[in-house]
Formats: structure tokens, sequence, C-alpha cells
């Protein structure tokens, strides 16, 4: 069975600085995709970035980047110099996508509160 | 603008009557999808819909029910809400198929609040 395991259930940083929030995983399927959510305490779920279990670079966006360790089962998110805006919770989720079929269901993780200190 | 909506925002009920919170996507999408977000559980999945016709259970459906008879459209029906349905609702879309379906689209989220 699918599981997403984030360990911190929150964390500060000083702003500017750089922080990393993990995710560990657990699937049986070789084709899967790895997710980050940020959810502002207006609620809204907002997408960060994306990992493919097959591709074969780390996916970044802007500030953002996913440290994927695909033997050790984990896709940490790393936000380089942390702003006061990105205090929130952070959810790590998976999906499983088998190739030439349907992707299934997106599992979260119980999610990271961030703190940003000035 | 492609987005997700959802209605009511909020709500406040009372225990066993029924109620509907709407949800439309407008990207022709073929799968949606609905969650609840509780504190320190994170999301969990209702209900899912592949496509028109097509639902499937998630992992906490007990108290819950879906339709799709069209593809914009993904209602979640509470036949006779309990206080343990208190909770945060997101309703959420996706093309469904290849490496451009990996962005799900959220809706802005239901607070639903069952007395």
């Amino acid at each position: 069975a699918q599981k997403i395991t984030q360990t911190q259930p929150g964390m500060f940083v000083q702003e500017k600085e750089a922080v990393t929030l993990d995710c560990t995983y657990d699937t049986s399927d070789p084709s899967y995709g790895l997710f980050w959510y940020k959810q502002p305490s207006s609620g809204e779920m907002i997408f960060l970035i994306y990992q493919g279990s097959y591709d074969q670079q780390n996916a970044t966006e802007g500030r953002y980047s996913l440290n994927f360790q695909k033997a050790r089962k984990s896709a940490n998110l790393v936000i380089s110099a942390s702003q006061l805006g990105d205090s929130a919770m952070y959810f790590c989720a998976m999906r499983e996508e088998p190739r030439g079929g349907s992707q299934g269901n997106l599992i979260f993780g119980k999610g990271t509160k961030l703190s940003v200190k000035p | 603008e492609a987005q997700v909506t959802q209605n009511p925002r909020y709500l406040i009920t009372v225990t066993g009557k029924k109620l509907t919170v709407t949800c439309s996507q407008n990207m022709n999408h073929e799968y949606m999808s609905w969650y609840r977000q509780d504190p320190g559980l994170g999301l969990r999945q209702i209900y899912y819909s592949m496509n028109v016709e097509v639902t499937d259970k998630g992992d906490v459906p007990e108290g819950y029910k879906v339709s799709r008879k069209e593809k914009r459209n993904f209602p979640l029906i509470l036949e006779s809400p309990s206080p343990n349905q208190t909770s945060l609702y997101f309703c959420a879309s996706s093309s469904g198929q290849g490496k451009s379906s990996y962005e799900q689209y959220f809706g802005p989220g239901t607070r639903l609040t069952v007395t």
C-alpha cells in the first residue's frame, strides 16, 4: 500500500535562509509521481513542484527544488532564500502512474507547518 | 481562467439534514476527486471519478455519495450529516493521463460544520 510520511510537524527558519522539509514514501509500483503543495492560512492548496519516478534530474521550480533520492524513497522539498510569505503548511503527496494507464489516487502526508522568522 | 469552483464556501448545518456541495471545473478534465482535511491528518480522499458515470471510493467514503453525470460537475452529497463530518472539503481535478496530468487543480475549499 502507498504511504507518505512527513516527520516534521513544525519547522522554523530564519528569513533568507534555506530550509528542507522531509518526505519519505512507500510504494510497490515502479512508476509514480511525487508532489508538494503549499497551503497558506487562507486555506487554498497551491501546487509547487512535481517529480516523476523516472525523471533523471531533480525537479526545480524557482526557489523550490525537490531532492529526490529514489533508493532511499525520499522526496524532500528544499526552499531557498526563505521569505515571510513562505510561512504555511506544506504537504507531500504521491500517486501511482502506470505507464500507458490512468493515474491512481493522490495520497497525502500529514503536513509540515513552516514558520519563517524575520 | 482555468479553475475549480466549489459552493458553498462555508456551511453550518444540523445533524441529519441532507446537503450537497457542488464542484465544477472548466478545463474539460476527466479526473475529479473529493478530499477532506482534518487537523493532524492531512488530506484524505473521499471519492474520485475517472470520467462521466465512473466513480469509485477513496480512503474515507462512509457517509458520502457522489455522482458524475456531466464531465464538468462532481457534487458531494451528505445524505445524513453527522458531527464527525465537520471538516474542510476540497474538490480537485486533473486531465487524467500522461505527464501533463500531473497538476491537480484544487477548488478553494468548503468549510462544513455539523452541529
